[in-house]
């Protein structure tokens, strides 16, 4: 069974940078597409990027080139670093495998910026 | 990029009742490979999201049977044939043919 958990910092400080981890169990990392999501509080669901195995990513122009996306095979994991962060980038940050039908999904983590 | 419209945004329903949820693309989903990229979630209260079918109408496994989904193009429709209490939540649509991926706005689902 595929499970997926996100870790990393709860509380991020204005124009710093946000950094989380997601740790893959019960697949091979190099045997798919990873995936970043966020959800602001009470709101949508927002796509940040993916990444392959390869090392090839896909993010969302809406970040403005402050995502970067990479992989650990070494760890099974895969890490979020969004700079330059803001009140807006506060949200329940959840990673998925998979390309165009991301399944499964983690439980997500919230991180709030806050000074 | 993709614009995903859901509809109704609220649908209280009575238990045992059927459900239906509209979602509209802003273009077609038909991807190069000749499927068409939509996919829909559930998302129950305190969780994350659980995808429930792809391809349009292709359920995954252990989704219950009485979630349908289907469509075309740029029209889509998911279904609950018999809502139970379990299926409280908000359900999203997704495409995946254009990049970024685009969710609809989320149809929360009550019992009345």
């Amino acid at each position: 069974q595929v499970q997926l958990q996100e870790s990393g910092p709860r509380l991020v400080k204005p124009s710093e940078t946000l950094s989380l981890t997601c740790t893959v169990s019960g697949a091979s990392i190099t045997a798919s597409y990873w995936n970043w999501f966020r959800q602001p509080p009470g709101r949508g669901l927002e796509s940040i990027g993916y990444i392959y195995y390869t090392g090839d990513t896909n993010y969302n122009p809406s970040l403005r080139g402050r995502v970067t996306i990479s992989l650990d095979t070494s760890k099974s994991q895969l890490s979020l670093r969004l700079s330059s962060v803001t009140a807006a980038d506060t949200a329940v940050y959840y990673c998925a495998r998979g390309d165009r039908a991301p399944d499964p999904w983690g439980q997500g983590t919230m991180v709030t910026v806050s000074s | 990029d993709v614009v995903m419209t859901q509809s109704p945004l609220s649908l209280p329903v009575t238990l045992g009742q059927p459900a239906s949820i509209s979602c509209t693309s802003s273009q077609t989903l038909v991807y190069s490979n000749g499927n068409t990229l939509l996919s829909w979630f559930q998302q129950r209260p305190g969780q994350s999201p659980r995808r429930l079918i792809y391809n349009v109408s292709k359920r995954d496994s252990g989704v219950p049977d009485r979630f349908s989904g289907s469509g075309s193009g740029t029209d889509f429709t998911l279904k609950i044939s018999r809502v139970e209490a379990e299926d409280v939540g908000v359900y999203y649509c997704m495409q995946g043919t254009h990049w970024p991926w685009a969710f609809g706005q989320g149809t929360k689902v009550e019992i009345k």
